[in-house]
Order: C-alpha cells, then sequence, then structure tokens
C-alpha cells in the first residue's frame, strides 16, 4: 500500500539544523511532488514548501526561504527537509505529504504519521 | 498572498447532527485548488474533499463540498462518532485555521 514513513524524533539546540527524511513505498515517487506541511503544538497546519522528485525543483514558502532545503535521493524513493537557524518557535511536528502532478499539485492524498522536532537550549 | 478564514471556530453538535462548515477566502480563488482535510488527535491530516466538492477515495458520502469564488462549504449530513475533529480548508499553500467539532 501506498506509505509515506518519516524519520523519527529529534531535539536540537538553538541555532543548529535538523533533517527530517520520509520514505515512500507503494507508488512511483517521482510521479508526485512531496510538500512538507509543520504543526506547532495546539496550532494549525503551515505549508513550508515542495519538492518534485522528478527534477529536483522546489517551492518554497516565503517564510521559510533561505532556512529550508528539501531534497531527494530517488536511488531509495526519499524526499528530506532540512530547516536550518532553529528557534525555539520551530518547535513542531513536521509533515511530508504526496500530491500528483498537474490539477492535483496541491491536493495532499497520503501523509506520513509526521516527526516531532523540539528546538530547546 | 490568499488568506482563508474559517468558521465557527468550533461547532458543538450530536451525533446525528447536521454539520456545516465555512472556508472563506480573502479573493476570488479557483475551485480546483480548493481542498478540505480532516485531522484527529495525534494523527496526521487526511484528504477528504478536493476540488472543492470532489469526495477523495474511501470517504463516505455523508461528506460533501460546495461553493465558489470565495466562499466554501463542508457539510457532513449526518454525524458519526469518529466525525469528531478538526477540519481545515486549503487553497494553494494556504491552509485555514481550523474548525474544530466537538460534542455538545
Amino acid at each position: 500500500q501506498v506509505q509515506l514513513v518519516q524519520s523519527g524524533a529529534e531535539v536540537k539546540k538553538p541555532g543548529a539544523s535538523v533533517k527530517v527524511s520520509c520514505k515512500a513505498s507503494g507508488y512511483i515517487f517521482t510521479d508526485y511532488y512531496m510538500h512538507w506541511v509543520r504543526q506547532a503544538p495546539g496550532q494549525g497546519l503551515e505549508w513550508m514548501g515542495w519538492i518534485n522528485p522528478n527534477t529536483g525543483g522546489t517551492n518554497y514558502a516565503q517564510s521559510f526561504q533561505g532556512r529550508v532545503t528539501m531534497t531527494r535521493d530517488t536511488s531509495i524513493s526519499t524526499a528530506y527537509m532540512e530547516l536550518g537557524s532553529l528557534r525555539s518557535d520551530d518547535t513542531a511536528v513536521y509533515y511530508c505529504a504526496r500530491a500528483r502532478f498537474g490539477s492535483g499539485t496541491w491536493v495532499m492524498d497520503v501523509w506520513g504519521k509526521g516527526t516531532t522536532v523540539t528546538v530547546s537550549s | 498572498e490568499i488568506v482563508l478564514t474559517q468558521s465557527p471556530g468550533t461547532l458543538s453538535l450530536s451525533p446525528g447532527e447536521r454539520a456545516t462548515l465555512s472556508c472563506r477566502a480573502s479573493q476570488i480563488v479557483t475551485s480546483s485548488f480548493l481542498a478540505w482535510y480532516q485531522q484527529k488527535p495525534g494523527q496526521a491530516p487526511r484528504l477528504l474533499i478536493y476540488g472543492a466538492s470532489i469526495r477523495a477515495t474511501g470517504i463516505p458520502d455523508r461528506f460533501s463540498g460546495s461553493g465558489s469564488g470565495a466562499d466554501f462549504t463542508l457539510t457532513i449530513s449526518r454525524l458519526e462518532p469518529e466525525d469528531f475533529a478538526v477540519y481545515y480548508c486549503q487553497q494553494y499553500g494556504a491552509f485555514g485555521p481550523g474548525t474544530k467539532v466537538d460534542f455538545k
């Protein structure tokens, strides 16, 4: 079945970087965008950006420009999201979610279970 | 930049009742890209509706979406116990703040 399996929880200090992985299975990895969405404790959903696994092209939300890098390794069907210069308000659950190309670009139909990132000194 | 507003913030209802959730955009948006998600505590969001009115795979027909322009609605015709959750609308990279449907 289609699955997105994310890496485990992370605890980081302010100013550090974190890299979260998302391994896809059950479908052709390069046929779908991979979005990253985060959710701070008790808050709503915040879109961070997407990567096109086929080309490596990215589209980042303005609020994360310069701090986020999304990459992929097609040989292992895995997408990565790296967030740098971490602050305490980056403490959140980070989700990956796939969306098909074309009219479905923004339709996130399968989600990972989330990776908790805690930023604390 | 599109801003989505959802109302009400919380909807207190009983099983069997009808739920009507609203999503309003700050400008006219493309219906094709309006989606609704359900999220239960401790779980990832789940896609319910896309293209404003198309149910995602496996979504029961008690869920329906409608609307166009800047105003969209998610309706749950008869609430089941498993429907009590938070619902988010989404257009492109913008999510609404969510509507919580809880037990009256």
